[in-house]
């Protein structure tokens, strides 16, 4: 079972919709969670952080966190174009110090 | 400068070479973090230094030497490597925490590295 899983995409969504993007994660111990957005051929930047179940909003952003079911998402609304990217689910593992694991992303493609 | 700075950006080598790659971070963080991008495949992570000490090696290869002489520095070098090496190295930094409010990384720009 992969650590952390994402489906790669892509995910293609019309200008103005919401942009549902999912996770999950193999380590039961795990209490904080982070979505990147990675444009291709820069690194990643961080979005949002999540560390109580629950919703969790910035703007158009919303991150949601069900650590029962082990799943987190991303929520974005009234999607751009400019939102067009690889976003990336990071879990901070437990049982060791700073090991923060990557899903592979999905990739998102906003058009006009 | 402030940030994440990691040098050089492009380097190719061959398998015989040595060469080190080097990051520095001007935020005040304590922990630093080599991770490998490969196209089409998860970042992977590498080592994780925490006040200057080595606390993860995910099963890495030998090849690869991680050195980091302070919370602001730190350092990979290379030796023998072989063409499927040939990936996006990214160095990262954050606040050394653990559980719960782990802090978020911030990375360099990275270093793309080429194998002959």
């Amino acid at each position: 079972q992969k650590e952390v899983e994402q489906n790669s995409g892509p995910l293609s969504v019309p200008e103005g919709a919401i942009a549902s993007l999912n996770c999950t994660y193999s380590d039961r111990g795990s209490q904080s969670f982070f979505w990147y957005r990675q444009y291709s051929g820069k690194s990643p930047e961080l979005i949002m952080s999540i560390y109580s179940n629950g919703d969790k909003e910035d703007g158009r952003f919303t991150a949601q966190l069900n650590k029962a079911s082990q799943y987190v998402s991303l929520l974005i609304r009234d999607s751009q174009p400019s939102d067009s990217a690889t976003y990336l689910c990071a879990v901070l593992f437990s049982g060791g110090y700073n090991k923060l694991i990557f899903g592979a992303g999905t990739r998102l493609a906003v058009h006009p | 400068e402030t940030g994440v700075t990691q040098t050089p950006r492009h380097l190719v080598m061959g398998m015989t070479n040595k060469k080190s790659l080097k990051c520095e971070q001007h935020l005040g963080h304590n922990a630093m973090y080599w991770y490998k991008q490969s196209a089409k495949k998860p970042l992977e992570l590498m080592f994780v230094y925490n006040f200057k000490e080595q606390t993860e090696n995910n099963s890495v290869p030998s090849r690869f030497s991680p050195e980091c002489p302070n919370s602001s520095h730190l350092f990979l070098h290379l030796h023998t490597l072989q063409p499927e090496d040939s990936a996006l190295y990214l160095c990262a930094s954050s606040e050394a925490t653990t559980g719960v409010g782990g802090s978020p990384l911030h990375f360099g720009n990275g270093t793309r590295l080429t194998v002959t």
